[in-house]
């Protein structure tokens, strides 16, 4: 199982808006809707962001949002701002296993 | 509080094994699924092992025949056994709980543990 892919880095100036992609195939992100997404900080544990493609659990910011179509999920944030900066990751479930993107940096200009 | 907390960590020799321990509070391990996740220094995450409520374990390929994910119950504590260890196994370990069955997302993480595996 390969990593799903993503952009090693992105930026954007505060209040601008990214988009982050996660391309996985026919096994993981087109079959299942169980799409999450991870922010995590340097020396710090990951935390959930998204889940489900496109749900955010309680207290995460309505600045993030996710998406999906066909073998590609995608994680916007808007408004950006300079909490924001540092590594993204997304999962996907595939059948009793999960797979996680190489991750991306993002940096708040 | 709910928390995970792991242990078990350290520096380990190639061919070694070791079990890591995460510890859990605030909920029952039991009812819930629970995962491994590890992270290589400056790398991305890898998923590792699940175990299911009902018992059922799972495991990544890479890993398959060297690990075992268990827990107990009285403790409700998770652990990971890695044996034949590889200089590539050094990683920070995670402790995950997934959300439920449905959503199959890590909600709930641990500070995690490093292992070192070095000669």
């Amino acid at each position: 199982q390969s990593a799903l892919t993503q952009p090693a880095s992105v930026s954007g100036s505060p209040g601008q808006s990214i988009t982050i992609s996660c391309t996985g195939g026919a096994s993981d992100i087109a079959t299942y809707n169980l799409v999450s997404w991870y922010q995590q900080y340097p020396g710090k544990a990951p935390k959930v962001l998204i889940y489900e493609v496109n749900k955010r659990p309680s207290g995460v910011s309505n600045r993030f949002s996710g998406s999906k179509s066909g073998n590609t999920a995608s994680l916007t944030i808007s408004g950006l701002q300079a909490e924001d900066e540092g590594d993204y990751y997304c999962c996907s479930y595939a059948g009793n296993s999960w797979i996680f993107g190489g991750g991306t940096k993002l940096t708040v200009l | 509080e709910v928390q995970l907390v792991e242990s078990g960590g350290g520096l380990i020799q190639p061919g070694g094994s070791l079990r890591l321990s995460c510890a859990a509070s605030g909920f029952t391990v039991s009812n819930n699924y629970m995962a491994w996740v590890r992270q290589a220094p400056g790398k991305g995450l890898e998923w590792v092992s699940t175990i299911y409520a009902g018992g059922r374990t799972y495991h990544a390929d890479s890993l398959k025949g060297r690990v075992t994910i268990s827990r107990d119950n009285s403790q409700n504590t998770v652990y990971l056994q890695v044996n034949s260890l590889r200089v590539e196994d050094t990683a920070i370990y995670y402790c995950a709980r997934l959300s439920g069955s449905i959503s199959l997302d890590f909600d709930l993480w641990g500070q995690g543990t490093l292992v070192t595996v070095s000669s």
